[in-house]
């Protein structure tokens, strides 16, 4: 069965450095997502990408974030400067359209800034 | 404003009994509704949706029913087994993909 793949599965980091989590979407679909969730909180929704550009976003993703799909296959977030309060659960999902059709998750990198 | 909320924290219910999660939202324009179950240190697990042109739907073991008029969903687990147990978010998806996700409830299940 196809899934989204994440990788670190977990990142530790020192705080003011430079973080980029990457995200592998099930291949055929065209929506991708990053949500965080801080731990025993809600997720939380980061950003909606879609043809090579952002469609949606957040207050919490402010300029400090980006992301890219730098090619076929990755979808990756950068937080530059990592703050103490970015350490969550960031998730990665993708799904084949919008409205009524599903995401998929992928299982989560933990990011820890110390 | 858009609010996706539950009611309880946490459920405990003995195996082999029925669960009942509840989940109120705040936007009527809603028109698509998701249960995830996310199990300690993983990500969000479909199990079932509704749209807002249905009140209920049936799957294996688990059955949503959507309220509109009172902007209630809720979500059934027939038979409950010590794998159920983990949390549970009510999700509310905009036209343009966004989940918004509610609190969660931590369902608990006792042998």
């Amino acid at each position: 069965e196809p899934e989204v793949t994440q990788t670190p599965s977990h990142q530790v980091t020192q705080m003011g450095q430079e973080v980029i989590l990457r995200c592998v979407p099930i291949s055929n679909h065209l929506y991708f997502y990053w949500y965080r969730q801080i731990l025993g909180q809600k997720v939380e929704f980061l950003v909606s990408f879609y043809n090579n550009e952002i469609s949606e976003k957040s207050e919490i993703f402010d300029d400090q974030f980006s992301v890219e799909r730098p090619d076929g296959s990755n979808f990756t977030l950068k937080i530059r400067s990592t703050k103490l309060e970015d350490s969550a659960m960031y998730f990665c999902a993708s799904s084949p359209g919008t409205g009524n059709t599903e995401a998929f998750f992928g299982q989560g990198t933990r990011l820890t800034v110390v | 404003g858009e609010s996706v909320g539950l009611h309880l924290p946490t459920l405990s219910v003995q195996e082999g009994d029925n669960s009942i999660i509840n989940c109120a939202y705040s936007n009527s324009a809603s028109d698509y509704f998701i249960w995830y179950k996310q199990e300690s240190g993983k990500g969000p697990q479909f199990i079932i949706d509704i749209r807002s042109n249905m009140d209920k739907r049936q799957g294996q073991r688990v059955t949503v029913l959507l309220n509109k008029t009172v902007k209630h969903l809720s979500l059934q687990i027939a038979a409950t087994q010590p794998g159920d147990s983990a949390v549970y978010f009510c999700a509310e998806r905009n036209q343009g993909g966004k989940l918004i996700f509610g609190q969660g409830t931590e369902l608990s299940v006792k042998p």
